[in-house]
């Protein structure tokens, strides 16, 4: 599976968007974007994903470049329930598994 | 609609000793894996169970087994306990819809284990 970086912290106010850049330039064709985010000592909690087509859900929205090298997470109103590490993964096929990395550590503050 | 289940939610072991973890998969869901995140780190891949078979394997020694009962339930066993064993062990179960179409996995809360 492709590699992805993301950058190990970011801040957001609440009620502002928090956007989570994550560069994956190594992806293929059929390899598939996952976010999942881990509040403090839980278990990871799946967010969206997408293939190239830009995704929204209840919780975010998804927004894949044309080239597929990038994507960004957009949380559209942080609240401080967001705090969290948010992993952005990239995933070739079924029943592959999950490979995180480090992931952004989104703090949201008053 | 209960979501993936872990029981016990922590445990305390001392070196040496045999460890059993139990995860009950979300309804509906029939694929349970099985995840170990050390302190500061991402979860890191242990075995994938299908059909009562491990389909898939990380990078794990034998000291790590498990088992899926036919309810899809699952268990993660740990022989010989070390101290780096200490982690949170992380249930996911997902469906399968066979290949070529892309399932997603839900994570279960986690059980923390301590070895002394």
């Amino acid at each position: 599976d492709a590699k992805t970086t993301q950058p190990p912290s970011m801040d957001c106010a609440e009620g502002r968007a928090a956007n989570l850049p994550c560069n994956h330039s190594t992806i293929s064709g059929n390899e598939y974007v996952y976010w999942y985010r881990q509040i403090h000592s839980q278990g990871p909690q799946y967010i969206i994903h997408g293939l190239k087509n830009n995704e929204t859900n209840e919780m975010a929205s998804l927004i894949i470049t044309e080239d597929r090298k990038s994507s960004t997470l957009i949380l559209p109103h942080a609240t401080l329930r967001d705090t969290a590490v948010y992993y952005c993964i990239v995933r070739v096929e079924t029943y592959s598994t999950l490979t995180f990395g480090k992931g952004t550590m989104l703090l949201v503050s008053p | 609609d209960a979501g993936v289940t872990q029981s016990p939610t922590h445990l305390i072991k001392t070196r040496g000793q045999q460890v059993t973890l139990r995860c009950s998969p979300k309804s509906g869901h029939d694929t349970v894996s099985w995840y170990q995140q050390a302190l500061g780190q991402g979860p890191q891949f242990i075995f994938q169970y299908y059909e009562e078979e491990e389909r898939q394997r990380g990078n794990f020694p034998d000291r790590f087994s498990g088992h899926q009962f036919p309810n899809y339930s699952s268990e993660l066993n740990v022989n010989a306990l070390l101290l780096g064993d200490s982690a949170l062990y992380l249930c996911a179960s997902s469906p399968d819809f066979g290949r070529g179409l892309q399932e997603t996995q839900y994570f279960g809360p986690g059980t923390r284990l301590l070895v002394l």
